[in-house]
């Protein structure tokens, strides 16, 4: 597709409940981000992956996050366990490797609430 | 730890009364500045990469300037359409001149100009 593509775009879950979401980003983009948007609030770093390996996983929240990239592509975050405080925006965003660091293009973003 | 600080939270401008959106930034060692938009249910738009004290770039009536310690965000007689959310970002240069690629987020300036 033409830009970073990511699924679903809104989920309602209940507390303890297991989820994913989903990016497909831009096709030949090697960097993958995973960014959480709270409401009123700043982005708020997760992952960041280089081809299928994660060189830094520091802003995952706690053990409940991880996430996953395959074939260079794909890329899946998961919530296992979710809480109410994980309601928010969850954005991805991919660039390719080599060019200006800091152009990331962004999907629409999946947004996620808790009941 | 790398943190970036925006001011004003919010900013209402009547069309064509210019103005200045700022970024304070502290960073171990900065190897770019971005500035990015984003408009309400959409992900955030690259706009400006400033990498270095004194540089500046332009874009329609955008023009971004980097001092050691901020960036200002500098908006000439805008219209209705630059209303948006504009977010400001930081990337760390570590050891080497490596770099993880993690952005750093503000939480932006919510910009409302009125016709």
């Amino acid at each position: 597709g033409a830009g970073v593509s990511q699924s679903p775009s809104n989920k309602v879950t209940e507390k303890g409940k297991d989820v994913e979401l989903r990016c497909d980003p831009i096709s030949g983009h090697t960097a993958l981000y995973w960014y959480r948007q709270s409401l009123g609030q700043g982005l708020e770093f997760l992952i960041y992956f280089q081809g299928n390996s994660a060189p830094d996983k520091s802003g995952l929240p706690s053990d409940r996050f991880s996430a996953e990239r395959t074939g260079g592509s794909v890329s899946t975050l998961t919530i296992q366990r979710t809480q109410q405080e994980d309601s928010a925006v969850y954005l991805c965003a991919s660039r390719m490797t080599g060019t200006n660091t800091g152009e990331l293009f962004f999907g629409e973003g999946s947004r996620l609430t808790v009941l | 730890e790398d943190q970036v600080t925006q001011s004003p939270e919010a900013l209402r401008l009547q069309e064509g009364e210019s103005s200045s959106l700022n970024c304070s930034y502290t960073v171990s060692g900065l190897r770019g500045l971005f500035w990015y938009r984003q408009d309400p249910g959409k992900g955030p738009e690259f706009l400006f990469t400033l990498y270095s004290a004194g540089e500046e770039k332009e874009k329609e009536r955008l023009k971004a300037t980097l001092t050691k310690k901020e960036s200002f965000l500098h908006i000439t007689a805008p219209k209705p359409e630059d209303s948006a959310t504009y977010l400001c970002a930081v990337q760390a240069a570590y050891a080497g001149g490596t770099s993880y690629g993690k952005l750093t987020f503000g939480q932006g300036t919510i910009l409302t100009v009125h016709p």
